[in-house]
């Protein structure tokens, strides 16, 4: 089983600084997935990053990168330069090899972006 | 734009009745999963289907079915609806049902039951 653990409820940062919202994972497979998806407050769910456990680089994606610390089991959401629009839901998911690719999800960090 | 459509973004509906939720995943996408998102129980596993065959089954009440079709749309049909299923429905597609490669998810059908 998988289990994701988002200790954040709410985090603010300035508008063009950058913030971390934090993500720990558990999971018992060795094959494993990580995601981060955004929610606006009008509810759709944005992808917008994937690391693979045996990707050896943390991935990016423009403004977003994922610093995964297998160790540590952590997958952290870095985004630089925030924007007001990044203002939203974050949820950190997890997909293992034994679980036919349906993701896990925590209970998400709201971010607000302050001007 | 995810490249995944459901149908209707919103309903209204009595208790007791029956509604009937569809979804079009991304072209060329196999597998579709829905999740049920409520404010007391977050983000849920509903039910997988890869390929028109169910994969995955998780917290989907026996009042709940779905199915995928031959052309690869899937349909949530929700019975005997209770308040306690107001909720925004997901429906996600991906290529595989494995670990890898992104889940797109479309924007949900929002179920009011009054």
């Amino acid at each position: 089983a998988q289990k994701i653990t988002q200790t954040q409820p709410g985090m603010f940062v300035q508008e063009k600084e950058a913030v971390t919202l934090d993500c720990t994972y558990d999971t018992s497979d060795q094959s494993y997935g990580l995601f981060w998806y955004k929610q606006p407050s009008s509810g759709e769910m944005i992808f917008l990053i994937y690391q693979g456990s045996y990707d050896e680089q943390n991935a990016t994606e423009g403004r977003y990168s994922l610093n995964f610390q297998k160790a540590r089991k952590s997958a952290n959401l870095v985004i630089s330069a925030s924007q007001l629009g990044d203002s939203a839901m974050y949820f950190c998911a997890t997909v293992g090899g034994t679980s036919y690719g349906k993701l896990t999800f925590g209970q998400g960090t709201i971010l607000t972006v302050h001007p | 734009d995810s490249g995944v459509t459901q149908t209707p973004k919103h309903l209204i509906t009595a208790t007791g009745q029956r509604v009937t939720l569809r979804c079009s995943p991304r072209s060329g996408d196999l597998s579709v999963y829905w999740y049920q998102q409520s404010l007391d129980q977050g983000l849920q596993f509903l039910i997988q289907y890869y390929n028109g065959e169910e994969r995955a089954k998780g917290n989907i009440l026996e009042r709940f079915s779905a199915q995928q079709f031959p052309d690869l749309h899937s349909e949530l049909n929700l019975s005997s609806l209770e308040l306690g299923d107001s909720a925004l429905y997901f429906c996600a597609s991906r290529l595989s049902g494995g670990v890898t490669g992104e889940l797109f998810f479309g924007e949900g059908s929002r179920l009011t039951v009054l």
